[in-house]
């Protein structure tokens, strides 16, 4: 039950666009396209923004969008606000009916 | 709107128990898994434990399997963690969140847990 590797901290300028890479195993993101995007902000609880890989739930804002190549998933950020400041994880469920999450990423808008 | 709220947590001393509860709303709860994680102090998201909508399958987390128990009342819509032989790496919030199918995709605002060494 290795967490799933994430970058520490990603940055980008108002009006940018960032990617957050999160990359697993076979027996996680590269075997199932059940990857998920959790965003926190300090004293709230997670909230899910991408699901299945590519899908937003319900309302979500269309600049966060998400991707998969192999064992490696993608957030992508476009249009980057002030309120995106905030950190964001990835969770994978895996071949043995558990799920596994990244370690984390701290965006930061500059 | 679905809402859980989750309860019992507190101060510990290592090697003790507690017993955590999540209360789930706004949804027919018997209809979903749910799942326990945890967040240590400035740490990433742990998941824990999980229990089918039915309490038939039940999975942990290597971290805490053999201490923790997880179980479910649908006539009372509650999610249960029973904890044991806690140690000081079990400091942490703890999240009781809804499986739809494979997300989490509704989660509560937490109980802390702290141990004590």
């Amino acid at each position: 039950q290795s967490a799933l590797t994430q970058p520490a901290s990603v940055s980008g300028s108002p009006g940018q666009s960032i990617t957050i890479s999160c990359t697993g195993t076979s027996s996680d993101v590269g075997g199932y396209n059940y990857v998920s995007w959790f965003q926190e902000h300090p004293g709230k609880a997670p909230k899910l923004i991408i699901y299945d890989v590519i899908t937003r739930p319900s309302g979500l804002s269309t600049r966060f969008s998400g991707s998969k190549s192999g064992s490696t998933a993608s957030l992508t950020i476009s249009g980057l606000q002030a309120e995106d400041e905030a950190d964001y994880y990835c969770s994978s469920y895996t071949s043995s009916s558990t799920w596994v999450f990244g370690g984390g990423t701290k965006v930061t808008v500059l | 709107e679905v809402r859980l709220v989750e309860s019992g947590g507190g101060l510990v001393k290592a090697g003790g128990s507690l017993r955590l509860s999540c209360i789930g709303s706004g949804f027919t709860f018997s209809d979903y898994g749910m799942n326990w994680v945890r967040q240590s102090p400035g740490k990433g998201l742990e998941w824990v434990s999980s229990i089918s909508g039915g309490g038939d399958y039940i999975y942990y987390a290597d971290s805490v399997k053999g201490r923790f128990a997880i179980s479910r009342d649908n006539a009372e819509n509650s999610l249960f963690l029973q904890m044991n032989s806690l140690r000081a790496d079990d400091t942490a919030l703890y999240f009781c969140a809804r499986a739809n199918w494979f997300s989490l995709d509704s989660w509560g605002q937490g109980t802390v847990v702290t141990v004590s060494s």
